[in-house]
């Protein structure tokens, strides 16, 4: 069966340091992956997503960058976190792009926390 | 402008009832309708995906609905138990890999 791996759980950084949350997938290949941010009473925010190794799209131009240096690792990162970084960073897989009938498989998430 | 607008924001009811969520979507073109549940602390979890042919679909106590005409849909919940209590999401895909979420109903089941 497939699974899908996020961690930390939670962190707390510091304004201007850098951050690394990595996601692997288990269990499926060639899968889309995404990163969302989710803020409290908002909808969940697509920040990246990717079709394949190395093929990155952002929506949402920020402070963040997104990697996919295997085919089932996907990794944001900043190099100067800011206060408004702080929230709820999901990362997902689906089967083909999420548009399509096929559901998205969310990690469990990180709290981030900026102060 | 792509939305999609849940009521209520936030919900109680006692253990055992019946309740019903609803979802009101102005995305375009549409793709298909998904219902997700969150628990705190969590990563949503798929409930029902509906295509616009399909009106209703169900899984286990849950029951959801589409109206693609006036872009309406809703989730049943029956007999709630103590484990309903969660965030619910609907999410409207476009198309490609847009997806339009909600901010979801809190649910909370009382005993």
């Amino acid at each position: 069966s497939q699974t899908i791996h996020q961690w930390p759980a939670t962190l707390v950084q510091p304004v201007g340091s850098p951050l690394s949350l990595e996601c692997t997938v288990e269990g499926t290949s060639n899968p889309n992956l995404y990163w969302y941010r989710q803020a409290a009473g908002r909808g969940l925010q697509l920040l990246f997503y990717s079709v394949g190794i190395g093929q990155i799209s952002s929506e949402v131009p920020q402070n963040l960058s997104a990697s996919r240096p295997q085919d089932r690792q996907f990794i944001l990162s900043s190099k100067k976190l800011l206060l408004s970084d702080s929230g709820f960073y999901l990362c997902a897989w689906s089967v083909g792009s999420a548009g399509r009938n096929s559901p998205l498989h969310f990690g469990n998430g990180t709290r981030l926390t900026v102060t | 402008k792509n939305q999609v607008e849940q009521s209520p924001q936030s919900l109680i009811i006692l253990e055992g009832k019946n309740c019903t969520l609803q979802c009101n979507y102005t995305v375009s073109p549409f793709s298909n309708l998904r219902w997700y549940k969150q628990d705190t602390g969590r990563g949503p979890v798929s409930l029902t995906i509906m295509t616009f042919s399909e009106n209703t679909k169900s899984n286990g106590r849950y029951t959801a609905t589409l109206d693609a005409d006036t872009k309406q849909s809703s989730l049943h919940i029956t007999a709630s138990q103590l484990s309903d209590s969660a965030s619910y999401i609907c999410v409207v895909s476009q198309s490609g890999n847009k997806l339009v979420f909600g901010a979801g109903t809190i649910l909370r089941v009382k005993s």
